[in-house]
C-alpha cells in the first residue's frame, strides 16, 4: 500500500525557514517523480514544486523559486523542501504527493498524496 | 498561465440522482486533464486523469469526458459518501506549470 506521510510544518515568522519532510512506503521510490503541492482557503489548491526520479531535474511554481528548494533521498525513500524567506502568502497545508505523467512533454497528475502538513507563517 | 474555472461553485443534488460538473480552461489543454475528490479533513485523491481513464480503485459511476477546453465530470447515482469537494487540474504544459480549478462543493439535497 502506497503511503505517504509529511511531517516539519509549524508556525515561523516571516523570513524564518522551515524544512519539511515526507516518508514514502509501499512502492519504488527511485521510480518515480515526487512533487509539493499546497493548499490555502483563499487560494486552492496549488502546484509547488516537482522532482524528476534521480533528482537531477527540478521545477518550481513561479511564487516560490529562489527562496523554495526540493530534493530527495532514494536511499531513504524521502522527499523535501527546504523553505526559506518565508512570507504570509506562504502559509498553507502542505501534500507529498506521487507524481505521473506518461508523455514526456507534459506536466504530471498526483495519484497518491499524503495526509498534509501545516506551515503557518505569522509573527 | 492557464485558468481553469468550475462551474458550479456549489451543486446541490439529491442521493440516487446524477451530478454533473463542469471544468473549462482558459486555453486547450489536449486530454491532460485530471480529477480529484477531497472530503473534510483529508488530502484530494485522484478520480480522473487523461480527462476519462478512471484511477485505480475508482467506481464506475464517476466518468468524465472532453477534450480541448471543456471537460465534465460525471457522477451517477449518487452515494453519501460522493458529497465532496471535487477539483480539476490541467497538467498540459512542460515545463510543468500544473494548475487547479477552484472546486465545486456537491452537496446533499
Amino acid at each position: 500500500e502506497v503511503e505517504l506521510v509529511e511531517s516539519g510544518g509549524g508556525l515561523v515568522q516571516p523570513g524564518g525557514s522551515l524544512r519539511l519532510s515526507c516518508a514514502a512506503s509501499g512502492f519504488t521510490f527511485s521510480d518515480y517523480w515526487m512533487s509539493w503541492v499546497r493548499q490555502t482557503p483563499g487560494k486552492g489548491l496549488e502546484w509547488v514544486a516537482t522532482i524528476k526520479k534521480d533528482g537531477s531535474e527540478k521545477y518550481y511554481v513561479d511564487s516560490v523559486k529562489g527562496r523554495f528548494t526540493i530534493s530527495r533521498d532514494n536511499a531513504k525513500n524521502s522527499l523535501y523542501v527546504q523553505m526559506n524567506s518565508l512570507r504570509a502568502e506562504d502559509t498553507a497545508v502542505y501534500y507529498c504527493a506521487r507524481a505521473r505523467h506518461y508523455d514526456i512533454l507534459i506536466g504530471f497528475y498526483s495519484d497518491y498524496w499524503g495526509q498534509g502538513t501545516l506551515v503557518s507563517v505569522s509573527s | 498561465e492557464i485558468v481553469l474555472t468550475q462551474s458550479p461553485v456549489t451543486l446541490s443534488v439529491s442521493p440516487g440522482e446524477s451530478a454533473t460538473l463542469s471544468c473549462r480552461a482558459s486555453q486547450s489543454v489536449s486530454s491532460n486533464l485530471a480529477w480529484y475528490q477531497q472530503k473534510p479533513g483529508q488530502a484530494p485523491g485522484l478520480l480522473i486523469y487523461g480527462a476519462s481513464t478512471r484511477a485505480t480503485g475508482i467506481p464506475a459511476r464517476f466518468s468524465g469526458s472532453g477534450s480541448g477546453t471543456e471537460f465534465t465530470l460525471t457522477i451517477s447515482s449518487l452515494q453519501s459518501e460522493d458529497f465532496a469537494l471535487y477539483y480539476c487540474q490541467q497538467y498540459n504544459n512542460w515545463p510543468p506549470s500544473d494548475t487547479f480549478g477552484q472546486g465545486t462543493k456537491l452537496e446533499i439535497k
